[in-house]
């Protein structure tokens, strides 16, 4: 059974560093993508990044484009999406999903159940 | 940069009724336009891909059509766990979601 678990809920101060972690199991984790979404407090959804765990090819909207960093851990079929310096504005439940397919332009048939992060200011 | 409009934002009906949802790209994304269903407190769910092929395990009242700019999400009879928030989403250049509809119980 294809599988995302991740990592739980955060509570964080502004300009802390956060990396919030996205499990896979049950299938190949190299030869699939692995996207992230956002979804801020009752809002919809908005896409951020994507990784491709077989090589690292990594891709970024351009409105997160530098604003976050997506990687990933193939060697324990994990990804990983981190922030250097979290601002009060990034307080939102955050999604990963696999592709469906091995490339990116696939839709996203696994997700993970989500991880809220708070951050205060 | 493509943009996506859905219509109508919200959409008030009884369960049994038919529901129609539109989709409409600034610019053709061919056929690569998935539906995910959002229900409070879950992740999405993945409905339909490249328009009208349904993903595993949804039931044949949901239906997509369309190509080009403009796609719809059919279901044909609605089901009391069919009230949720629908999502369009291009996966061409940059996958794109578009900004929703609810479907709530009128």
């Amino acid at each position: 059974e294809v599988q995302l678990v991740q990592s739980g809920a955060e509570v964080k101060k502004s300009g802390e560093s956060l990396k919030i972690s996205c499990k896979g199991s049950g299938y190949s984790f190299t030869s699939y993508w692995i996207g992230w979404v956002r979804q801020m407090p009752g809002k919809g959804l908005e896409w951020m990044g994507i990784i491709y765990p077989g090589d690292s090819d990594t891709r970024y909207s351009p409105s997160f484009q530098g604003q976050v960093t997506i990687s990933a851990d193939k060697s324990i079929s994990t990804a990983y999406l981190h922030w250097s310096s979290l601002k009060a504005s990034d307080t939102a439940m955050y999604y990963c999903a696999r592709t469906m397919c091995s490339t990116m332009y696939c839709p996203d048939d696994y997700w993970g159940q989500g991880t809220l992060v708070t951050v205060s200011s | 940069e493509i943009v996506l409009t859905q219509s109508p934002a919200t959409l008030s009906l009884s369960p049994g009724e038919r529901a129609t949802l539109s989709c409409r790209a600034s610019q053709s994304v061919s056929s690569y336009l998935a539906w995910y269903q959002q229900k409070p407190g879950q992740a999405p769910r993945l409905l339909i891909y490249d328009t009208s092929n349904r993903a595993t395990d949804v039931p044949a009242r949901f239906s997509g059509s369309g190509s080009g700019t403009d796609f719809t999400l059919t279901i044909s009879s609605l089901d009391p766990e069919d009230f949720a928030v629908y999502y369009c989403q291009q996966r061409g250049s940059w996958p794109l979601f578009g900004p929703g509809t609810k479907v709530d119980i009128k």
